[in-house]
């Protein structure tokens, strides 16, 4: 059982550039989410979903899409990534709002 | 990867040692609270988890406690071991707002 998996998990851009982090989990949670992680601050919600087709702002929407076509996937996409983007990213997954959020195991971006 | 727990708090205890981590939650409405720990360059994992109609948990070598007169939540952990040095982050969801909002943790370094 492989949980919540992203990829990929190191990547660096050139400011500018676009790009996707594929996130999936096979434990047919109904809720996905990505956050993002700074150093000395709280995990942030950038989007999340609350089921397939759906998908939903968070706390830092802006410079981010995301979309969630198939149940079990997730994709967070950079359409013009900024250095202020540089971040570790998380994706995770719940079967509702009231429980446990799970989480994947991080993909660090860095935009020079 | 990238270190998280950068300007965190830090708690040293020796090996074999009681941990006391102590959480400050923001909403007197919140309903729902996770302790997660942290290894550097790894996603958040689950350790425990309280509803507000609880005032304590107990799980392996792990106690989370919760207080809503002041809006605190304790994470202790029994008989401290190496593997236990983490980061470890407390977070809380807003019933209004049906989202889980997440401190910024406190780093446990254990003492061989």
């Amino acid at each position: 059982n492989a949980g919540v998996t992203q990829t990929p998990k190191f990547r660096v851009l050139k400011t500018g550039q676009s790009m996707t982090l594929l996130c999936a989990q096979d434990m047919n949670h109904e809720y996905m989410y990505w956050y993002r992680q700074d150093p000395g601050m709280g995990l942030r919600l950038i989007h999340y979903s609350v089921g397939e087709g759906t998908t939903a702002k968070g706390e830092v929407p802006d410079g981010y899409n995301v979309s969630r076509l198939k149940k079990q996937n997730f994709l967070l996409g950079l359409e013009s990534a900024a250095p202020s983007q540089t971040s570790v990213y998380f994706c995770a997954s719940s079967w509702g709002s009231g429980n446990t959020i799970y989480f994947g195991e991080g993909s660090w971006l860095t935009v020079v | 990867g990238e270190s998280v727990g950068l300007h965190l708090p830090t708690l040293s205890v020796q090996e074999g040692d009681n941990s006391i981590i102590n959480c400050a939650y923001s909403n007197s409405a919140s309903d729902y609270f996770i302790w997660y720990k942290q290894e550097s360059g790894k996603g958040p994992q689950f350790i425990i988890d309280i509803r507000s109609n609880m005032d304590k948990r107990q799980g392996q070598r792990v106690t989370v406690l919760l207080n809503k007169t002041v809006k605190h939540l304790s994470l202790q952990i029994a008989a401290t071991q190496p593997g236990d040095s983490a980061v470890y982050f407390c977070a809380e969801k807003s019933p209004n707002f049906n989202k889980f909002y997440f401190g910024s943790g406190t780093k446990l370094n254990v003492k061989p």
